[in-house]
């Protein structure tokens, strides 16, 4: 049984480009949240999706933005890079708000 | 909005030492998480509490959850070298709050 599996695992972009990050949820599961760490830092929720809706937000702007599929796979997608934006991009899949299994993350570098 | 602050920051302790993590919160919380993240790595569920003042054990980890549920604890019992990482809290409020962690160093 997969866990929660996440591509790429590093990605170097330049700022103002745009991203998008691939999650694939814990079979079973039918959430998937997403969270931005930073060095050092604790995660931070961006958002959480549940059946393709997204159901709760972080205090992230707009242009983070995703999508869940209906296999309940997602996408997190950041538009116009900022250097600030360099983190660890973690997924992590649940049934609702119960046990959070991450997968190992997507680690994002802005140039 | 809400918060959710972990003491202390970092603690370094000699093997065999015991260890504790408070974990606090500014509102009243349904329930709580602990994750453990290992350098390098991803954050790892341990344990959710639900009611007021509930304690669940782990073999050497102890986990409380205060009566007013505003607050939890952590407590590791004799660490060994494996409990090196970072303990984290998490609550649900209008979104999933990680407290802010406490990095646990064990000495050889």
């Amino acid at each position: 049984d997969a866990g929660v599996t996440q591509s790429p695992t590093h990605l170097i972009k330049t700022r103002g480009q745009q991203v998008t990050l691939r999650c694939s949820p814990k079979s079973g599961h039918d959430t998937v949240s997403w969270y931005q760490q930073a060095l050092g830092q604790g995660p931070q929720f961006i958002f959480q999706y549940y059946e393709e809706e997204e159901r709760q937000r972080g205090n992230f702007p707009d242009r983070f933005s995703g999508h869940q599929f209906p296999n309940y796979s997602s996408e997190l997608n950041v538009n116009a890079l900022l250097l600030g934006d360099s983190a660890l991009y973690l997924c992590a899949s649940s049934f609702l708000q119960g046990e959070a299994f991450f997968g190992q993350g997507t680690r994002l570098t802005v140039v | 909005g809400q918060q959710v602050m972990q003491i202390p920051q970092y603690q370094h302790v000699q093997e065999g030492e015991d260890f504790t993590t408070y974990c606090n919160s500014s509102t009243t919380l349904s329930n709580i998480q602990w994750y453990k993240q290992r350098p390098g790595g991803h954050p790892v569920f341990l344990i959710q509490l639900v009611k007021s003042g509930e304690v669940k054990k782990q073999k050497r980890l102890t986990f409380q959850f205060g009566e007013a549920k505003k607050n939890s604890s952590l407590h590791i019992t004799a660490t060994q070298t494996t409990d090196v990482g970072t303990y984290f809290c998490a609550a649900w409020g209008n979104q999933f709050y990680f407290g802010t962690g406490t990095s646990l160093t064990v000495i050889p």
